[in-house]
């Protein structure tokens, strides 16, 4: 059975710093790994996709990295925001579709 | 940006009855999934949908579930006979690359 853990499971920095998110995965023949962001009681929004041949990818703020030999992945935030607060979810994409992690919840403190 | 719409947005049902939940998907998409999130758990994969076919399912996606494509653009989701247990928030996904999910059904079985 596939696993996807998230380290750590809450967060609390003031504005500004810089943050790394940590999710870990036990089988290395993934298709993808996805970051997503939910905020509470809603949906989930798309963050940043990695492809399986890909080892990191950048969108604004937002940096992923995924290393499959380790099966490891870092959501990395710089300067963060009050705006950021919400929980960050870590999913393996495989033929199953996706495995998620329980998240983090991320509090930034104004 | 593309989105995926979902209906209802909460529904309260009594055990033992039938709920359909509606799910408007990105139109090129050609993958569908649904998933579920128990409060407070992990978002779990149910199944996947490609070309009017169940391509994958979990093993809580048993007999009472059920999923189509009435119309060729709606994808649905049937449980058949509601427990208490089936109470959650259901989401619908669909991707070409990543995956883009839908805002949530919340089912409160009563």
């Amino acid at each position: 059975k596939q696993e996807v853990t998230q380290i750590p499971a809450a967060l609390s920095v003031p504005e500004g710093e810089n943050l790394v998110l940590n999710c870990s995965f036990t089988d290395s023949a993934i298709y993808n790994l996805q970051w997503f962001r939910q905020d509470p009681g809603k949906g989930l929004t798309s963050l940043l996709l990695i492809q399986s041949s890909q080892r990191e990818q950048t969108s604004g703020r937002l940096n992923a990295s995924l290393d499959k030999s380790s099966g490891r992945s870092t959501l990395y935030i710089a300067a963060s925001q009050p705006g950021d607060s919400a929980t960050y979810l870590c999913a393996r994409g495989g033929a199953d579709g996706l495995t998620f992690g329980k998240g983090t919840h991320l509090i930034i403190q104004p | 940006e593309p989105e995926v719409t979902q209906t209802p947005s909460h529904q309260v049902t009594q055990m033992g009855q039938e709920v359909i939940l509606r799910c408007v998907p990105i139109s090129n998409h050609l993958y569908f999934y649904w998933y579920r999130q128990i409060l407070g758990q992990k978002v779990e994969f149910l199944v996947s949908f490609y070309n009017n076919e169940i391509s994958e399912k979990s093993e809580i996606f048993d007999d009472q579930f059920s999923v189509e494509r009435p119309d060729g653009s709606n994808f649905t989701l049937k449980i058949r006979s509601t427990k208490l247990e089936d109470s959650a928030m259901y989401f619908c996904a669909t991707r070409a690359s990543r995956a883009f999910f839908g805002q949530g059904t919340r089912l409160t079985v009563v």
